[in-house]
């Protein structure tokens, strides 16, 4: 069964400094990688995405970077503030996959302090 | 627009008995997912559709049972509740092939005692 996994679970950061939230995955047939933002008694909103042909994008304070040979990718937030306080998602779509589907990480619970 | 809406937030059940969650969407998306998420799991498939009239499993359909006879709407029919089905379950909608990005509506919260 396809997997990807997360880590670390949960992070703790003080405000201004950097969160960074790691994903691994293990089937090569991947072309689109999400990661997802959830609040509290929200559902998961869109942050920022990569697909496997760039090493990094960069979207205001959010960083993706994508290590293909790896199988890794990871999300940077830069200047981290109180209000990204949220849990995160990284996923990734089969390529060719007939319902769009994803595969999700399990979560890392983010808290920044102020 | 109001993107994709979910009815009811919350709901108590009692083992044995049946619901329905409703969930639409407006932005004329022809692909439609039903997850659950419990808590540090993650988000997982139960059913997904890719246009009106097709549905198909995910990866934890057991208990559960869809239809989508418009594109709007992709109701979850859950049969013989049981506590495992105690979760919070979210609607997604997704539009353009290949673009990867799914909406998520605001989720069900359900308890099953």
């Amino acid at each position: 069964q396809q997997q990807v996994k997360q880590s670390p679970q949960s992070l703790i950061v003080q405000k201004g400094g950097i969160s960074i939230i790691n994903c691994a995955y293990e089937n090569t047939a991947f072309d689109y990688f999400p990661w997802y933002q959830q609040f509290p008694g929200k559902g998961p909103a869109l942050l920022i995405a990569i697909r496997p042909d760039v090493s990094e994008k960069k979207e205001g304070r959010f960083t993706i970077s994508f290590n293909k040979s790896a199988k890794q990718f990871s999300l940077h937030i830069m200047d981290s503030q109180p209000g990204d306080s949220a849990t995160y998602f990284c996923a990734a779509k089969p390529v060719g996959n007939y319902g769009q589907n994803f595969v999700f990480g399990p979560g890392t619970r983010l808290s920044v302090l102020p | 627009n109001a993107g994709v809406t979910q009815t009811p937030k919350f709901r108590i059940l009692k083992i044995g008995q049946s619901m329905t969650l409703q969930c639409t969407q407006d932005m004329n998306h022809n692909y439609m997912y039903w997850y659950r998420q419990d808590p540090g799991m993650g988000l997982k498939l139960i059913y997904y559709s890719v246009g009106a009239g097709i549905t198909d499993k995910g990866e934890v359909p057991n208990g559960y049972n869809v239809s989508r006879s418009t594109t709007e709407d992709f109701p979850l029919r859950l049969e013989l509740a049981a506590p495992s089905q105690t979760s919070v379950y979210f609607c997604a909608s997704s539009g353009r092939p290949g673009s990867g990005e799914q909406y998520f509506g605001p989720g069900t919260r359900l308890t099953v005692t």
